[in-house]
């Protein structure tokens, strides 16, 4: 089983479109939760942390339940901007802060 | 400006030859990661670094060997012995490598065997 699993992609969604992202972590002792955002080509860049109360952050909304091991990432009126590949990270406890990633779960916003 | 550094952006292995990929960074940053992601994956560790003079194997070292002389450097060599190179290396960097912080990285360097 992968450390950290996410929904298979691609996702192709009309703009204005609400759309939802799963994730899976194997790991109980996990402390720390991300969305990163990939472009093609193009490094990863933080989308936002996640914590157990939820965060939101205009359109992007992530949530954690540390119960069930699973995060989540809803992005409300999806744009054409939003088209990337979006990686659910995990940081495992007193590992030096290394990530752990997803495969990633690739979204196409159509006009 | 702060950031973080990668160079070069494409390179290229000749068989049984080792190459080294640069990654600087000026944010002041304790500690420093690679990377390699191969197509359809996610990122996966191959050294990490929390301190000067120090480092540890990711879950990937085998064939790759690092340095970490100095703060703003952690270069990357990949060795004759990594059987399979061709991917996408991202180097990044974060605080203090507590884990809770944000990592931040380079735009990568893209490794292709001739």
């Amino acid at each position: 089983r992968k450390e950290v699993e996410q929904d298979p992609g691609p996702f192709n969604v009309p703009e204005g479109a609400t759309v939802a992202f799963n994730c899976t972590y194997s790991n109980s002792a996990s402390q720390s939760f991300f969305w990163y955002r990939q472009d093609c080509r193009k490094e990863p860049k933080l989308l936002m942390s996640v914590y157990s109360s939820g965060n939101e952050d205009g359109r992007f909304t992530a949530q954690l339940n540390r119960a069930s091991q699973y995060i989540s990432l809803l992005i409300r009126d999806s744009k054409l901007s939003d088209s990337a590949t979006y990686l659910c990270v995990v940081t495992p406890y007193n590992q030096g802060g290394k990530l752990i990633f997803g495969q990633g779960t690739e979204l196409s916003v159509k006009p | 400006d702060g950031g973080i550094t990668q160079s070069p952006k494409y390179l290229f292995r000749k068989e049984g030859q080792n190459v080294t990929l640069s990654c600087e960074q000026n944010l002041n940053h304790d500690a420093m990661y690679w990377y390699r992601q191969d197509p359809g994956q996610g990122l996966r560790l191959i050294y990490y670094s929390q301190i000067v003079n120090d480092f540890q194997k990711g879950d990937i070292a085998e064939g790759y060997s690092v340095s970490r002389e100095k703060k703003e450097s952690f270069p990357l060599t990949v060795t004759s012995a990594q059987k399979n190179p061709t991917a996408f290396y991202l180097c990044a960097s974060s605080t203090s490598g507590q884990g809770k912080e944000t990592q931040y990285f380079g735009p990568g360097t893209r490794l292709l065997v001739l």
